[in-house]
């Protein structure tokens, strides 16, 4: 498996549930962020979480990290219709000069 | 207080020839990163510049692609005799370096005929 993977794979979910999303990584990180990208269009940055942090809130989105176990997770809570996209987690790997590596990502359906 | 503009946002080549894409980075960001996504994939890294110096480019195809970004001017992904097999959205994104977040363009959409 790859560096970042998302499960799951697509998530479908009323509008109002809470969303939860979560991404496993194989190797030592500096930080990992979580991204958005509606269809055809380039990815939103959402929360940028360090490796020494545990957990993060913006809004009603929360990252939590666990470095022991290499995972971090996603909260939606309230989901909206507008937050139909797909979710990507990625990496910036401990001596890895910034890049990031990209899982596969999430899609969220929301419905009315 | 633009974000990162990538230009054009559609592009259609023929096998064989050039393809150009561009990138301004966001103002005052002078880290600039390609990557590559594949239909129903996540984005693949391809080279980090900063300005007139290539970082690393251990994502890049040995041949046909190149990257520059000059100390005047947007950043350019040059990919020389395009093949079916390049076409994919190309985002660029751009940061103030460290572990500052990296923002994305809007992308170019390849499209090779």
């Amino acid at each position: 498996s790859q560096q970042g993977e998302e499960d799951p794979q697509a998530l479908s979910i009323q509008e109002g549930e809470n969303a939860t999303m979560n991404c496993s990584y194989k190797t030592s990180i500096n930080n990992l962020q979580w991204y958005r990208q509606n269809s055809g269009r380039g990815l939103v940055h959402l929360i940028l979480i360090r490796s020494n942090e545990r957990e993060k809130h913006s809004g009603r989105l929360r990252v939590t990290l666990d470095t022991s176990k290499k995972s971090s997770s996603l909260l939606i809570t309230a989901s909206r219709a507008a937050d139909t996209a797909s979710y990507f987690c990625a990496t910036d790997l401990t001596g890895g000069g910034n890049k990031l590596t990209f899982g596969t990502g999430t899609q969220l359906k929301v419905e009315l | 207080n633009a974000g990162v503009m990538q230009n054009p946002r559609h592009l259609v080549r023929r096998r064989g020839q050039e393809a150009r894409l561009r990138c301004s980075p966001m103002k005052g960001h002078s880290h600039v990163y390609w990557y590559r996504q594949l239909p129903e994939e996540g984005l693949k890294f391809m080279v980090y510049l900063q300005k007139e110096n290539i970082i690393d480019e251990s994502g890049m195809p040995k041949e046909r692609f190149s990257a520059e970004f000059p100390k005047e001017g947007p950043s350019i992904l040059r990919i020389q005799q395009v093949v079916r097999g390049d076409s994919a959205a190309y985002f660029c994104a751009s940061s103030l370096g460290g572990d500052q977040p990296q923002h994305f363009g809007d992308g170019t959409r390849l499209s090779i005929l």
